[in-house]
């Protein structure tokens, strides 16, 4: 099946610093998701995105469906500490997950 | 909340033995998912069910089933387990469980086999 392939595997970052991570395939895809899981509980949608080449904003959250379709991104700006979990890139079409970003932020 | 309910919330059991995850959707939820997270693993596609039906099928191993009932909740029954079953079992519901739907996840099940 597709590879989503998820990078970087682990963060560690000052409180207030930007974050980057991305998600990559070489399938192409209609729908780009990202989810964010806190410690002990379920993954929770944070974006969605439909359109290649579409921005989207979700507070301090921007995601971007790449424009050959084949990867996204997700940047959290000014970082706070209860940003810390792991981030999860999801493309609807069969229901499967990247590997994960794991972010910890230092106060 | 996602209100998606998944009981019971820890279970600990033995080698050989069997269990029984149990997830409730969202009301008006149509599909259900469930996924398996290993330590340090991101999460694993078992399975969906759509109305009472299957629908797609991941990395589902055969000592594992499920099946979703009339009142749409659903089971995921876990046979001969091994030490390697461990992880937490994630619950997710959509409305129709087409393509391109966001998937809202329970707080899980965390399995520890000894």
């Amino acid at each position: 099946g597709q590879q989503l392939n998820q990078s970087p595997q682990s963060m560690f970052i000052q409180e207030g610093e930007d974050v980057s991570m991305n998600c990559t395939s070489s399938s192409i895809f209609n729908t780009w998701l990202w989810y964010k899981q806190d410690p002990g509980e379920g993954p929770v949608l944070l974006i969605a995105l439909y359109k290649a080449g579409e921005l989207t904003s979700n507070g301090r959250l921007t995601a971007q469906f790449g424009i050959t379709r084949k990867d996204s991104f997700l940047n959290i700006s000014a970082s706070i500490p209860s940003d810390v979990g792991i981030y999860f890139c999801a493309v609807n079409n069969d229901m499967r997950f990247g590997a994960g970003t794991r972010l910890t932020v230092k106060p | 909340d996602s209100g998606v309910t998944q009981t019971p919330k820890h279970l600990i059991t033995a080698t050989g033995q069997r269990v029984t995850l149990r997830c409730s959707p969202r009301s008006g939820d149509l599909s259900v998912y469930w996924y398996q997270q290993s330590l340090d693993q991101g999460l694993q596609f078992l399975i969906q069910y759509y109305n009472g039906e299957e629908r797609a099928k991941g990395n589902i191993l055969e000592r594992f089933s499920a099946q979703q009932f009339p009142d749409l909740h659903s089971e995921l029954n876990l046979s001969s387990l091994e030490l390697g079953d461990s992880a937490l079992y994630f619950c997710a519901s959509s409305g129709s469980g087409t393509a391109n739907e966001k998937l809202f996840f329970g707080s899980g099940t965390q399995l520890s086999v000894l």
